[in-house]
């Protein structure tokens, strides 16, 4: 596997479930990043790690939950999620947080909440 | 506080035709200035970016984009559009030394044949 890659590409879920979005880098990159993509509004950052270290928060609801274990790994974890969360939620990896270098993003996973 | 804004939420050109592609920026400071390109089901990928050297910046599949400090511009162009250009573009800024990257909302480029 070569780039970012997320799992699951689509997931539905209830309102009560507890689900998990996965993404890997094989970029060998020390950032990660999550974002939420929604129809008709621009890409909004959700969290920012690096070197597993979490040094975004964008006053995100407490109901994503995200983990990285290692630098090549992210994790967003959900739970009690509403309607409106759903959307397309893009993973993206870079050399380091912020500046000249551009971001890598994965195939995003496509999530419903019912 | 820094942002990013795309003028037309949706551009139609006919094949051949010149593609531009609009963007400009709001911050204190020139910032570090990308574009990519979303195609459907999938996530962005890198067209260019602007990083202080020089100000016309080539990228991949034809497109160029040229910084202008004095409009705070960073507009996106092909001499002619194929069919495959099809796609949602975004420009996107962070200042030197943040670790924020700022889209803006986003262009939906249609090909006419």
């Amino acid at each position: 596997e070569t780039g970012v890659t997320q799992t699951p590409r689509h997931l539905v879920m209830g309102m009560t479930n507890k689900k998990s979005l996965k993404c890997e880098q094989h970029l060998g990159h020390n950032a990660m990043y999550w974002y939420k993509q929604s129809a008709k509004k621009p890409l909004e950052l959700m969290f920012v790690y690096s070197l597993e270290e979490r040094v975004e928060n964008n006053s995100v609801p407490s109901r994503f939950s995200p983990e990285c274990p290692n630098s090549s790994h992210l994790f967003l974890h959900l739970h009690t999620l509403q309607p409106e969360d759903s959307a397309l939620y893009l993973c993206a990896s870079s050399p380091i947080p912020g500046g000249i270098y551009e971001q890598y993003f994965g195939p995003g996973t496509r999530l419903t909440v019912t | 506080a820094q942002s990013v804004t795309q003028l037309g939420s949706h551009v139609s050109v006919s094949e051949g035709a010149l593609v531009l592609l609009r963007c400009n920026y709001s911050s204190s400071v020139p910032p570090y200035l990308f574009w990519y390109v979303q195609y459907p089901n999938q996530g962005l990928q890198l067209l260019l970016k602007y990083t202080s050297a020089a100000t016309l910046v080539k990228g991949i599949n034809g497109f160029e984009a040229e910084f202008k400090k004095s409009e705070t511009s960073f507009h996106l162009t092909k001499p002619s559009a194929h069919m495959s250009d099809a796609a949602e573009y975004f420009c996107a800024a962070i200042i030197q030394g943040a670790q924020k990257l700022v889209f803006g909302q986003g262009t939906r480029l249609t090909i006419n044949p």
